[in-house]
């Protein structure tokens, strides 16, 4: 599959913090993205997704950004909650998904 | 909100044995998915299905593996003769279309162990 890859393995936070979680890519072909977040014990959970003709796309809390001349997604979490610790991939979608590895979140009380 | 039901949650199994994962996607989707997820590591893509036949697979989806969409509901993942290294979660998904606008969506898992 491609190379669809996070930079870092963990990251701890404060709640109320901003989390940032990075993601690289290595298809420059690819057109659309999704960030999932993976719960203990549960499936891929859609956040939100964004495609090659924006940089930028909010949600609910998280915005994503992206920047195609680096290959290189980011997801920003804003004011971290505790119910934010998950494991969080990126996916670059053809026919199929190619995920990375995922970063886990936690979120320190 | 529509989900994707998979059961049994947890399978047990001795090595060599086949085993039938099963899946009810969401109903008005046409296109259906198994990934797997050994412990610690990512979401690995195994098969894809539409209009009743494999659309793409993996090199993991190999012989021992195969779908089925017995009636207009279930769609099933079967391991003909399990091997300690299939342990891990198997996710289904589906989708109504391609591209997966908005993704698409997965179960909640199924737990393999093969002992």
């Amino acid at each position: 599959g491609e190379n669809v890859g996070l930079h870092l393995p963990t990251l701890s936070v404060q709640e109320g913090d901003n989390s940032i979680i990075n993601c690289a890519y290595s298809n420059s072909a690819s057109d659309y993205f999704i960030w999932y977040k993976q719960e203990s014990g549960k499936g891929p959970q859609f956040i939100i997704d964004i495609r090659s003709n924006m940089d930028k796309r909010q949600g609910q809390r998280v915005t994503v950004l992206l920047n195609k001349t680096v290959k290189h997604l980011s997801l920003q979490i804003a004011a971290t909650q505790p119910g934010d610790s998950a494991v969080y991939f990126c996916a670059e979608i053809g026919n199929q998904f190619y995920f990375g590895t995922g970063t886990s979140l936690t979120v320190i009380p | 909100e529509p989900e994707v039901t998979q059961t049994p949650s947890h399978q047990v199994t001795q090595m060599g044995q086949e085993v039938i994962l099963r899946c009810v996607p969401i109903s008005n989707h046409l296109y259906f998915y198994w990934y797997r997820q050994i412990l610690g590591q990512k979401v690995e893509f195994l098969v894809s299905f539409y209009n009743n036949e494999i659309s793409e697979k993996s090199e993991i989806f190999d012989d021992q593996f195969s779908v089925e969409r017995p009636d207009g509901s279930n769609f099933t993942l079967k391991i003909r003769s399990t091997k300690l290294e299939d342990s891990a979660m198997y996710f289904c998904a589906s989708s109504e279309a391609l591209p997966a606008v908005g993704g698409y969506t997965f179960g909640s898992g199924t737990r393999l162990t093969v002992v």
